[in-house]
């Protein structure tokens, strides 16, 4: 099992819930990253952080909003969401943002808006 | 730019049988090249990379990936296939270790047949 954990695993909200997706990294990695897996689609990057950092927001919509108060956790803030954002959220870490080429992945959270 | 292509979002074979999960790039410079490997309710993990090296590349469970200039190819292998091997493979392409320039192909799913 990888060094990065998601919770929770399973989610199903309704358009008009708040609710949040945590990660957490065991590493001691500065970068981490939220993507989404939706089916037959490329992996998605939505934002990365670098210590703590946001780099990169990947025209995300605002009904996502990320937080990271360390370098160890991550979280996605959800609320308002539509059903095609239903999707599988993956997390990510690695040692830099230099070295994005090998990050390791927590096992994502599958989202379902109904 | 770079961009992957992963020929074939399935691919079907029988347990002990040679598997063949294929993969084409774009890049202008030279790029790393990488396969992760997802398996059912799990995140990525990554199975084997190439970066500028020998241009055969072992990496776990068996497998290996020979890059192929020539070809603008980085297909995956394996002698016999287990049944363990079903999952889903992604080809990624990177032009350095940059965040920016990582590009994953869009699957292909292995199916091992008793």
């Amino acid at each position: 099992e990888t060094g990065v954990t998601q919770t929770p695993r399973h989610l199903v909200m309704g358009m008009t819930n708040k609710k949040s997706l945590k990660c957490e990294q065991h590493l001691g990695h500065n970068a981490m990253y939220w993507y989404k897996q939706s089916a037959k689609k490329p992996l998605e990057l939505m934002f990365v952080y670098s210590l703590e950092e946001r780099v990169e927001n990947n025209s995300v919509p605002s009904r996502f909003s990320p937080e990271c108060p360390n370098s160890s956790h991550l979280f996605l803030h959800l609320h308002t969401l539509q059903p095609e954002d239903s999707a599988l959220y993956l997390c990510a870490s690695s040692q830099d943002v230099k070295k994005a080429y090998e990050q390791y992945f927590g096992p994502g959270t599958r989202l379902t808006v109904t | 730019a770079q961009s992957v292509t992963q020929l074939d979002s399935h691919v079907s074979v029988s347990e002990g049988t040679p598997v063949l999960l294929r993969c084409n790039y774009s890049s202008s410079y030279s790029p790393s090249l990488f396969w992760y490997v997802q398996h059912p309710n799990k995140g990525l993990q990554l199975l084997l990379k190439y970066t500028s090296a020998a241009t055969l590349v072992k990496g776990i469970n068996g497998f290996e990936a020979e890059f192929k200039k020539s070809e603008t190819s980085f297909h995956l292998t394996k002698p016999s296939a287990h049944m363990s091997d079903a999952a889903e493979y992604f080809c990624v392409v990177t032009l350095s270790g940059g965040y920016q320039k990582v590009t994953f192909g869009t699957g292909t799913k292995l199916q091992v047949i008793p």
